[in-house]
């Protein structure tokens, strides 16, 4: 049982390059989320997904796309990145239900220069 | 809006000191209550959670007590260990939020022998 997997675990950008952080789960979870975690400021979401073809933004959203075309995979797109985006940014997943906590993958660690 | 406030890091103890990291939020409604922990260079694991008033969570010698009248959520271990030392994220669902999860700035616990 894999869990929640992210790739690539680090990652260096120039300003201006578009890039996909991967993110798949093999835990059938209908909610998947992406957050990105930067110092003194907790997690913020970025944006969400409450089952396949469903998405929403979160608190962050600029600057980043997601699709999600089925349960397993939710992969979030940077466009055109930006030294603001230098982040680390983690994959979630849960059952439905209020109650249900995350599953968190291991996180990608990415540098915007 | 919601929001979750934990008390400031680091904190530094004493292997065997008994640990208290205070949790209060803002919620409109009646939220889970959640504790993730996140050892150096990893994600985020679930800790505990509570999901209504006067409910007790607990994990690994760790506990926490939803409590409705202060909306607090603290965190308690009666003897901590060198492999407690990691960040501490407090966290909240509402109801009717596609389960997201609000954080906490998260407190960095370092034991010492």
């Amino acid at each position: 049982n894999a869990g929640v997997t992210q790739t690539p675990k680090f990652q260096v950008l120039k300003t201006g390059q578009s890039m996909t952080l991967q993110c798949a789960q093999d835990m059938n979870h209908e909610y998947m989320s992406w957050y990105r975690q930067d110092p003194g400021m907790g997690l913020r979401l970025i944006h969400y997904s409450v089952g396949a073809g469903i998405t929403d933004q979160g608190e962050v959203p600029n600057g980043y796309n997601v699709s999600r075309s089925t349960t397993e995979d939710f992969p979030l797109r940077l466009l055109s990145a930006a030294p603001s985006q230098t982040s680390v940014y983690f994959c979630a997943s849960s059952y439905r239900g209020q109650g249900n906590g995350y599953t968190f993958g291991s996180g990608t660690r990415l540098t915007v220069v | 809006g919601n929001s979750v406030t934990q008390m400031e890091g680091p904190v530094t103890l004493s292997e065997e000191a008994f640990l208290t990291i205070n949790c209060t939020y803002t919620a409109t409604g009646y939220p889970s209550l959640f504790w993730y922990v996140q050892y150096p260079g990893e994600g985020l694991q679930l800790l505990l959670k509570a999901t209504k008033a006067d409910d007790k969570g607990s994990n690994k010698g760790f506990e926490a007590t939803y409590r409705k009248e202060t909306t607090s959520f603290h965190l308690e271990k009666g003897s901590v260990q060198v492999s407690d030392s990691a960040v501490y994220f407090c966290a909240l669902i509402e109801p009717g939020t596609a389960s997201k999860l609000t954080f906490g700035t998260g407190t960095r616990l370092q034991v010492t022998l």
